[in-house]
């Protein structure tokens, strides 16, 4: 069972490039999220979705997009890189039964040069 | 609008010893879930304990109990018994039970001295 896995696990990107990170999840969950997290900072949720065909904005959704046409998909376009986006990106996802919390994957650092 | 606040950016605890560390809330919902995620050094999120809104009884894990006090809006992590390996990053987080939101708070980093 592999749970949230993302990928790449590391990119360097110029400024105006664009990329996409990948996350999908085995366990048929219904929430899924992507968040960024900041050196020594807590996680800014970026867009989060509560099922197939349905997404909304987080936090910090500018210079970001996502879409969610399948239950174990979601993933992530940066258009245009800029420097604020160097980050560690975290996807998530989770059942509607909320008890065990979120599971994570394992990051994706991107940095901007 | 839904918030989550850490005031303590860094906390220290001799090892054996217990600790709380502080987390307030805020959102319009009635029914919503509160969490407590640790974040070692490695960078993983482990997820160690959930309190629902409506939970009349304070969550426990293991050493993790979570001190809900609803009227005050906060959801403390009590932590017992320190060990070393608690050392990490330690977030709370709200989940909105209308639109499944689920944020995060800034975190505070704990060092457990031996």
């Amino acid at each position: 069972n592999a749970g949230v896995t993302q990928t790449p696990k590391f990119r360097i990107l110029k400024i105006g490039q664009s990329m996409t990170l990948q996350c999908t999840q085995d366990m048929n969950h219904n929430y899924m999220y992507w968040y960024r997290q900041d050196p020594g900072m807590g996680l800014k949720l970026i867009y989060y979705s509560v099922g197939a065909g349905i997404t909304d904005k987080g936090e910090v959704p500018n210079g970001y997009n996502v879409s969610r046409s399948t239950t174990e998909d979601f993933p992530l376009r940066l258009e245009l890189a800029a420097p604020s986006q160097t980050s560690v990106y975290f996807c998530a996802s989770s059942r509607p039964i909320w008890t065990t919390g979120a599971f994570f994957g394992q990051g994706t650092r991107l940095t901007v040069v | 609008a839904q918030k989550i606040t850490q005031t303590q950016p860094g906390m220290f605890v001799q090892e054996k010893e217990a600790v709380t560390l502080d987390c307030t809330y805020d959102t319009s919902d009635q029914s919503y879930g509160l969490f407590w995620y640790k974040q070692p050094s490695s960078g993983e999120m482990i997820f160690l304990i959930y309190q629902g809104s409506y939970d009349e009884q304070n969550a426990t894990e293991g050493r993790y109990s979570l001190n809900f006090q609803k009227a005050r809006k906060s959801a403390n992590l009590v932590i017992s018994a320190s060990q070393l390996g608690d050392s990490a990053m330690y977030f709370c987080a709200m989940r909105e039970g209308y639109t499944g939101k689920l944020i995060f708070g800034q975190g505070t980093t704990l060092q457990v001295k031996p």
